[in-house]
């Protein structure tokens, strides 16, 4: 079944562009969303069908999947980034939502 | 607005029983898939389970097949999900959370959650 693997941590700082990877078994053949989560709160989805924006998400953030890695970027990096990401992606064979394991974002 | 409102969680014995409810709002309920998601304390979220718009489909995450059962009322708006023969590790915050329009496997919306814990 799917797997999805996401870095345990990062930091970055103010302004600059913060990468985050997810990587699967031939990824790239599935849509990937991403999301945000600040301590307490539920998520919030920042990117959907891999580098689609919903509407109120800032051009800062973006997406991409090739291969067996999506990438989430979020560019000129701001304090209120500093959350918690993780991805997702939907397993057709078994129905399936699959989380990627998270990536907490620290900004300094 | 789309609300998600959880409620019926709590304290529960290993190998009990509890139903959580969400009560939607702000969108037509029975036109989108709905999911249950939950995130043990400190950790990732996981996918539970979903169904579809009639209650026709349903699925669930292995862990919790034969234990838990997903369900719909589509007249009262309201999503549920029974749990039973609980465990240590089934203790999360549960969330429901609506798919997007048109779009399967995206999440658009999420309730606040509620916490079950499952301890003697």
């Amino acid at each position: 079944s799917l797997e999805l693997t996401q870095p345990p941590s990062m930091s970055v700082s103010p302004g600059q562009t913060a990468t985050i990877t997810c990587s699967g078994d031939n990824l790239g053949v599935r849509y990937t969303c991403w999301y945000q989560q600040k301590p307490g709160q539920s998520p919030v989805l920042v990117i959907y069908q891999d580098s689609k924006r919903p509407s109120g998400i800032p051009e800062r953030f973006s997406g991409s999947n090739f291969g067996d890695t999506a990438t989430l970027t979020i560019s000129g990096t701001q304090a209120m980034d500093e959350a918690d990401y993780y991805c997702q992606a939907w397993d057709t064979s078994t129905e399936y939502y699959v989380f990627g394991t998270g990536t907490k974002v620290t900004v300094l | 607005e789309v609300q998600l409102v959880e409620s019926g969680g709590g304290l529960v014995q290993p190998g009990g029983s509890l139903r959580l409810s969400c009560a939607a709002s702000g969108f037509t309920f029975s036109h989108y898939w709905m999911n249950w998601v939950r995130q043990a304390p400190g950790k990732g979220l996981e996918w539970v389970a979903n169904i579809n718009q009639d209650g026709g489909e349903k699925y669930y995450v292995d862990s919790v097949k034969g234990r838990f059962t997903i369900s719909r009322d589509n007249a009262k708006n309201s999503l549920y999900l029974q749990m039973n023969r609980l465990r240590a590790d089934d203790t999360a915050v549960y969330f429901c959370a609506r798919d997007a329009s048109m779009v399967r496997g995206v999440i658009t919306h999420w309730g606040q959650g509620t916490l079950v814990t499952v301890s003697s």
